[in-house]
């Protein structure tokens, strides 16, 4: 199985332009999220969803919003992008199976906002 | 506020042992996990602990002091494809992951 992928692998972006990250997984999981990594500091996530049909913000939301329309479909945008969104940002997705509920990651997305 | 802290590198020598140490102060305790990722790459998950102790899974083991707010990684018999960043994550009291910024490790021959 393919877990999860993100689209584009990576991206050079205009300030004030949108842009929609994809990400899509097979596995069926309930719960998706995103996050952002920047040098120095910790995975920080933006929003997540912990069903198809819910969203909820998590420590960095502002600029971004997300949608989850189905289980396997959560796509990330920012609506008019800001030199400080650049970053490289992970889509992950959790399963409770054993109530251990690991989070799998997928090969992230770099993004440069110039 | 919530706070993960571990150290920004370490480095080891190929064919020995290193510990990373992870302590933490978040609002509540769902379990304490471990990532590695190498560099350009996601992270890929390595252990979990919830009760206080040792888990050993292969070369590597986790531990954990619920009291202490305390963990450590070990890695036994250091393979140069070990080099890469070791992160420390706890689950607080609404289910989220808080990270911390990751352990870089350098394994030298």
């Amino acid at each position: 199985t393919a877990g999860i992928t993100q689209a584009p692998t990576s991206q050079i972006l205009a300030a004030g332009r949108s842009m929609t990250l994809r990400c899509t997984q097979d596995m069926r999981h309930n719960a998706m999220y995103w996050y952002r990594q920047d040098l120095g500091l910790g995975l920080r996530l933006i929003h997540y969803s912990n069903t198809a049909g819910t969203t909820g913000k998590g420590e960095v939301p502002d600029g971004y919003s997300v949608s989850r329309a189905n289980t396997d479909d959560f796509p990330l945008t920012l609506a008019s992008a800001v030199p400080s969104q650049t970053s490289v940002y992970f889509c992950a997705s959790s399963d409770s199976t054993g109530g251990v509920e690991t989070q799998y990651f997928g090969p992230g997305t770099r993004l440069l906002v110039l | 506020g919530q706070n993960i802290d571990q150290p920004t590198e370490m480095t080891a020598t190929e064919g020995a042992i290193v510990q990373i140490n992870c302590t933490y102060q978040t609002s509540g305790f769902n379990g304490l996990f471990w990532y590695q990722q190498h560099a350009g790459e996601a992270p890929t998950f390595l252990s979990y602990n919830v009760l206080d102790g040792l888990e050993e899974k292969g070369r590597f083991s986790s531990f954990l002091s619920r009291s202490k707010g305390y963990s450590y990684l070990l890695l036994k018999e250091l393979q140069m494809k070990d080099s890469a960043s070791y992160l420390c994550a706890v689950r607080d009291s609404n289910y989220q992951l808080i990270w911390g910024a990751g352990t870089k490790l350098i394994i030298k021959p």
